[in-house]
């Protein structure tokens, strides 16, 4: 989507290894979301963001951390990556207030090996 | 049970067909509701949104809510094999404060319109 950038797109890794997924946004939105998507689950929110430094867990939020220090980045960090996280990984914003709607990402697809 | 329930489908259909899909919810505090289209390898784009029961319609596809039933429909006329795709329905509830935004989605159902 116009606007929201996600890095690296595709990332291979190995057990037990730090990993961090960038997601930037050009539009100076407030909301950011973190969600991964795993067939038979449909998207499952992880953490989000409603403004710089200030995050909350949504439901799979265990073994995931994120910061953002700047409006226009939401840094998603496994701390020791597993196999269980092997999953596509979305950013969204709200973009606008009024209906609450989100906006996605292209998305990130992570192996860990 | 999963607050959001979803026929995954497959679903398989022949270009021109009315195409109904649908999902179930359990709670009642949802008042946003919306449809989501994910063509494959791509991020989920936003297709139809609603707050109140009833029809809502935009060129070939029509939402529909039934809160007393708990139960919503995206329908699809005249589909084509540009339709495509895997379709998600995703709802919110009223609250604020910092559960804004928060979604909770369906797991989806893949759609084949074939010609």
């Amino acid at each position: 989507d116009a606007g929201i950038t996600q890095s690296p797109r595709h990332k291979v890794t190995e057990t037990g290894t730090p990993v961090t997924l960038r997601c930037h946004q050009t539009e100076n939105h407030r909301y950011m979301y973190w969600y991964r998507q795993d067939p038979g689950h449909g998207l499952r929110l992880i953490h989000y963001s409603y403004g710089v430094k200030d995050t909350d867990k949504g439901e799979v939020s265990d073994g995931y951390s994120v910061s953002r220090s700047k409006t226009e980045d939401f840094l998603l960090t496994l701390e020791s990556a597993t196999s269980s996280q092997t999953s596509v990984y979305f950013c969204a914003i709200t973009r606008d207030s009024n209906t609450d709607t989100q906006y996605f990402g292209p998305g990130t697809r992570l192996t860990v090996l | 049970q999963k607050e959001v329930e979803q026929d995954p489908g497959p679903l398989s259909v022949p270009e021109g067909a009315i195409v109904s899909l649908n999902c179930t919810y359990s709670n009642s505090a949802f008042q946003y509701f919306m449809w989501y289209r994910q063509y494959s390898r791509k991020g989920p784009e936003l297709l139809m949104y609603t707050y109140s029961s009833g029809n809502k319609e935009d060129g070939r596809f029509t939402a529909q809510v039934d809160k007393s039933s708990k139960y919503i429909s995206l329908f699809i006329r005249d589909s084509q094999p540009s339709d495509s795709a895997t379709y998600l329905c995703a709802l919110k509830t009223n609250a604020g404060g910092t559960s804004y935004g928060k979604l909770t989605f369906g797991q989806g159902t893949i759609l084949t319109v074939h010609p």
